[in-house]
């Protein structure tokens, strides 16, 4: 079985500083991690994704997300927050049995103030 | 390219009322086709999974019911809608070259 967690519910911060997206998983199998973007009323949008190759995934807007086995972490990070960036981050673990299943964790939100 | 297509954006339904959502996708062949909801302020939970045209798996027992009747088109049906079943529906297609793609989503209010 997988899952995933989300260690943050709610982040806030300020336009220009740092923004930190914590996630945990876990899987029996070598997983296939993702983080995805929901911005208001919107679907959503792969923002980058891990499959078994280089640890430190370089994704669009300025994101970017480490794979660490060892911690069976895969925190999403940005070094300058913008005001579009307002919006829910899912952190997915793909099922590599039958199906290919993702399993969502709960979502982080965040807030970006001026 | 690769496209899905997910009608409606936005639907308000009474209690008791009949449920289709449709998502139809383009640009592939035999895709592993996906429902997905979003309750509110919570992550995202599967419902079904379909890997072929007739072949459905449902991961969570629930007033709701799926349908693939061709290759590219998933549909989630429900005879009579519950005031829990309001939430985010979101169709996902995935192929092994493309990897997942989402459709914009249904937001569903039962009232």
């Amino acid at each position: 079985a997988q899952s995933v967690t989300q260690l943050d519910s709610h982040v806030s911060v300020s336009e220009g500083t740092p923004v930190l997206l914590r996630c945990n998983y876990s899987s029996s199998y070598s997983p296939s991690l993702f983080w995805y973007v929901q911005h208001p009323n919107k679907g959503l949008q792969l923002l980058l994704k891990y499959t078994s190759a280089a640890t430190l995934v370089k994704g669009i807007n300025g994101f970017e997300a480490e794979f660490k086995k060892s911690e069976t972490s895969f925190h999403l990070t940005k070094p300058s927050a913008h005001m579009s960036d307002a919006a829910e981050y899912f952190c997915v673990v793909s099922d590599q049995t039958a199906g290919n299943k993702l399993t969502f964790g709960g979502g982080t939100r965040v807030l970006v103030k001026p | 390219s690769q496209t899905i297509h997910q009608w409606p954006a936005t639907l308000v339904q009474p209690v008791g009322s009949p449920l289709s959502l449709e998502c139809t996708v383009e640009g592939t062949s035999n895709p592993n086709l996906y429902w997905y909801r979003q309750a509110a302020g919570r992550g995202l939970q599967l419902l079904f999974y379909s890997v072929g045209i007739g072949q459905i798996s449902s991961e969570v027992p629930q007033n709701l019911s799926a349908s693939r009747p061709q290759d590219r088109q998933f549909i989630l049906s429900s005879k009579k809608l519950l005031l829990s079943d309001s939430g985010f529906y979101l169709c996902a297609w995935r192929s092994s070259y493309y990897g997942y793609t989402f459709g914009s989503g249904t937001r569903l209010t039962v009232v």
